[in-house]
């Protein structure tokens, strides 16, 4: 079955700094990976996503992620956080072994990562 | 395009009252999703509908139902409101051009409260 994992709840991180936000995943195939960022009462917007190719994916408002076959993660990351940048961010992944159209109930969403950058 | 709508905002029921919550897009897009968001647990499926006409139970459809009349509307029923049921509802849509490689516009969310 196929999972993911976000391990840490809260990520605290001061402006200007460096920011990493974790995700594990478990697929039988290979991955479909997703970020998405939550904003005070909003909906999910989305920031990136791998499918294929070149294992570094860059995306929206500065944020990149790096795929780990071996390591099966797919880190958030942005080289100088924002005060902005604080939100609530998901990861996602879907199978791409799944067939036909049962792919659109299968993408599984991990539990949030609350980044909080502080001035 | 106003993208993804989602009516009402906030409700509040009480046990064994029903509702109808609204989910409308105009992206044209062929998949459509209902999520529920509880803390700590992230976002689970109740129900989705690849097409007009046709829908499929997600990960948690028990106690809700829903309708995709018309290809940009999906409404989600709650026959008889329970306070499990208390959770911000997200609806989504996606177009299918790459099963599973989708990205998914999401609505702003209702926040539902069962007392």
């Amino acid at each position: 079955a196929q999972s993911v994992a976000q391990p840490e709840d809260q990520v605290n991180v001061a402006e200007g700094n460096p920011l990493t936000v974790k995700c594990t995943y478990s697929v039988s195939g290979n991955p479909y990976l997703f970020w998405y960022v939550q904003y005070p009462n909003r909906g999910l917007q989305f920031l990136l996503k791998y499918i294929t190719g070149d294992n570094l994916v860059k995306g929206s408002y500065g944020f990149e992620a790096e795929f780990n076959k071996s390591q099966t993660s797919f880190h958030l990351k942005k080289p100088s956080a924002l005060v902005s940048d604080s939100a609530l961010y998901f990861c996602a992944v879907r199978d791409s072994s799944t067939p036909g159209y049962s792919s659109a109930s299968k993408i599984i969403f991990g539990s949030g990562t609350r980044l909080s950058i502080r001035p | 395009n106003a993208g993804v709508t989602q009516t009402p905002k906030f409700r509040v029921l009480k046990t064994g009252q029903s509702m109808t919550l609204l989910c409308a897009q105009d992206m044209n897009h062929e998949y459509m999703y209902w999520y529920r968001q509880d803390p700590g647990m992230g976002l689970r499926l109740i129900h989705y509908s690849v097409g007009e006409g046709t829908t499929a139970k997600g990960e948690v459809p028990d106690g809700y139902n829903v309708s995709r009349l018309k290809k940009q509307n999906f409404l989600l029923g709650l026959e008889s409101a329970a306070p499990s049921q208390t959770s911000v509802y997200f609806c989504a849509s996606s177009y299918p051009g790459s099963q599973g490689k989708e990205t998914q516009y999401f609505g702003p969310g209702t926040r539902l409260l069962v007392l």
